[in-house]
Formats: C-alpha cells, sequence, structure tokens
C-alpha cells in the first residue's frame, strides 16, 4: 500500500549505459515530478506532469526524458550515462494547485562507474 | 529556499530542549511555505507548511514563523526527541509556478 513507489532502489550502472527508473503512485494525485538529489544534499526539480502533460521541464541535458503514459506512472530514461548522473532520484506527486506539500517516494539511488 | 552553501550545515541538541531550525529564501513572490524531514534513507516527508498571509502555524510539537520582510522561515521543534534527528529543508512555492524550490537542509543530530 505504498503511496509513491519507485523502482529500482539501487543502480549501478557503467558510463554509456541506457537506464530507466520508474515511479508510480496510488494516492489518486494529478501531477508527478521528478527531483535530483546530489551528494551535499541539494533536491532540484528536473521534471512535471500534470494529468500526462509536461508542464515543468528545467534545464536538464536532452539525455534525461521523462514519460508519462498515465496519471498515475511517471519514468525517467537516461540515456549515455554519465558520472556526474550519480545522484539520488526522488519522484513526487500531489494535486496541483491544492496547496499541499509534495508526497515523495524513497529514492533510487544511481550509481555511474 | 535558497541554495546557501556547499557544506550542509549541521545543529546538534540535547534530548529534550527546543531546536530551532533556520531558512532564508529569495523569491520576494513565494507565497507558500513547507518544511520536510529527511531521514537517513528516505524520501523527504512532509512536516508543516504556512501561506504567505500567516507569520505563525502550529502542529504538534512544531511550530513554523515566517517573516516576510526578511525572508526568512524557521521551524521550532518542542522537547527534540532523538526520532527527530533527520535533515530538514524548507521548500517555497511562488504562486502559478507549481514547483518547489528547497533550501540547502540542516542536518539535526540529536543528543542522549
Amino acid at each position: 500500500d505504498t503511496a509513491v513507489s519507485q523502482t529500482p532502489k539501487y543502480l549501478v550502472t557503467q558510463m554509456g549505459n541506457d537506464k530507466s527508473i520508474k515511479c508510480e503512485q496510488n494516492l489518486g494525485h494529478d501531477t508527478m515530478y521528478w527531483y535530483k538529489q546530489d551528494s551535499k544534499k541539494f533536491l532540484k526539480i528536473m521534471f512535471s506532469y500534470n494529468n500526462k502533460e509536461l508542464i515543468i521541464n528545467e534545464t536538464v541535458p536532452n539525455r534525461f526524458s521523462p514519460k508519462s503514459p498515465d496519471k498515475a506512472h511517471l519514468n525517467l530514461h537516461i540515456n549515455s550515462l554519465e558520472l556526474g548522473d550519480s545522484a539520488v532520484y526522488f519522484c513526487a506527486s500531489n494535486l496541483l494547485g491544492q496547496g499541499h506539500g509534495y508526497t515523495f517516494g524513497s529514492g533510487t539511488r544511481l550509481t555511474v562507474v | 529556499g535558497e541554495s546557501v552553501g556547499l557544506h550542509l550545515p549541521t545543529l546538534s541538541v540535547q534530548e529534550g530542549d527546543n531546536s530551532i531550525i533556520n531558512c532564508a529564501y529569495s523569491n520576494s513572490a513565494s507565497d507558500y511555505f513547507i518544511w520536510y524531514k529527511q531521514e537517513s534513507g528516505k524520501g523527504p516527508q512532509f512536516i508543516i507548511d504556512i501561506r504567505s498571509n500567516m507569520d505563525k502555524r502550529q502542529g504538534q510539537r512544531v511550530t513554523v514563523l515566517l517573516n516576510k520582510t526578511v525572508k526568512h522561515l524557521s521551524l521550532q521543534i518542542a522537547a527534540t526527541q532523538p526520532g527527530d534527528s533527520a535533515v530538514y529543508f524548507c521548500a517555497d512555492e511562488e504562486e502559478g509556478t507549481y514547483k518547489y524550490i528547497f533550501g540547502t537542509g540542516t542536518r539535526l543530530k540529536v543528543l542522549a
């Protein structure tokens, strides 16, 4: 009965590979987000989808491509992984404009070697 | 919130004491503010929020104070417990942008 679930929890891969992270929420929220947390714990927004429409697209390399098949799912595909992509990636969701905080997933720790 | 440096500030408090965690934000158009708690290996968890038309809001053992004049937010935790040990983040949202900007974070260590 996890509210926001991400898979995998850990991902170790070599430079140059392509990988995907999946996120699903069962809260009935209409908006989902991807945040990146670096080694110094700084959280930075990457993307957001509202009802499958992209509404936030921060300055992120185009190697990162989000995809939302429906409002309960938001996946993140990363091409040609680089060392600097190593971080913890958090998925989050909320009801847009309702003035409530996000519900976060437990994170995916990506390590590029 | 804003990125105020490269080093995560740490606050150490004795169990049972009150804790005060501070945050500065930079966007004067921000109208909604949230405090999150992140325990090791977990995602950030909502603690308390406040809108810009208020200057104080209380929850269970936590109080958030907002000073819009100096763009400052604080989180007060009463009777700090070992379970309060975590990294605390403030986040702010400018109305209509639909994104929260997170501050650097403060690590709270509770000493037994």
